[in-house]
């Protein structure tokens, strides 16, 4: 069955550094790939869709890569801010529809 | 545009207990999921509706949790009896495949069975 890992560990960066959160799956080739951002008591809110044909997709401070090779997904935030502290979720499509299937999610900490 | 309603936003019951949970998705979205998340874990898709008909519901305890969409706009998540494992975060999300993939999420409503 599909499996996705995300990095198990909170990551904690300082404020200007660059974040980078990987996503990696097994058993399946999706044909898009999402990030959401939580923040606590809230819902996650989608930030960024990649397809499996896109090498890169870029929003603002965020870049997502896809590497179908690998199986694996880095999102990155640059000049990283103390907002920017939540908990990432990776999400890939599945068989059934237009449901998600999500990682754990990161923890991300930016600290001024 | 409004976005996806929940309620109530917490609840408070004692196992075997039941409970109802309440969505209204974002107008004309005709896709609309349910999700569970426990602590420490990404949303797990329990339900997808179409209109009002199921897509998906293989992952839904069927013993204990129903879902219904009636009319194709606000949905009711049902759980009876619950059980001590229930407790989490259930979110409801809404999405418009024909312009987009992504979803929108609704606060949640935080489920503590005691």
């Amino acid at each position: 069955s599909q499996k996705i890992e995300q990095n198990s560990e909170a990551l904690n960066i300082q404020e200007g550094k660059t974040a980078t959160l990987t996503c990696n799956y097994t058993n399946y080739s999706p044909a898009y790939l999402q990030w959401y951002r939580q923040d606590p008591g809230r819902g996650p809110v989608f930030l960024l869709l990649i397809r499996e044909n896109e090498k890169e997709k870029r929003k603002e401070r965020l870049k997502v890569t896809f590497d179908t090779t690998l199986k694996q997904s880095l999102f990155h935030i640059t000049a990283s801010q103390p907002a920017d502290s939540a908990t990432y979720l990776c999400a890939l499509d599945t068989n059934s529809g237009y449901a998600l299937n999500f990682g754990k999610g990161t923890s991300l900490l930016v600290t001024p | 545009e409004a976005g996806v309603a929940q309620s109530p936003r917490y609840k408070i019951i004692e196992k075997r207990q039941s409970v109802a949970f309440w969505c209204n998705p974002i107008s004309g979205h005709a896709t609309l999921y349910w999700y569970q998340q426990i602590l420490g874990q990404g949303p797990k898709l329990l339900i997808q509706f179409q209109n009002n008909g199921v897509v998906d519901d293989s992952q839904l305890p069927k013993d204990r949790f129903s879902a219904e969409r009636l009319k194709g706009v606000d949905s009711t998540l049902k759980i009876q009896p619950a059980k001590l494992e229930d407790s989490a975060v259930y979110l409801c999300a809404s999405s418009n495949p024909g312009q987009s993939y992504e979803q929108y999420f609704g606060p949640g409503t935080r489920l503590t069975v005691t």
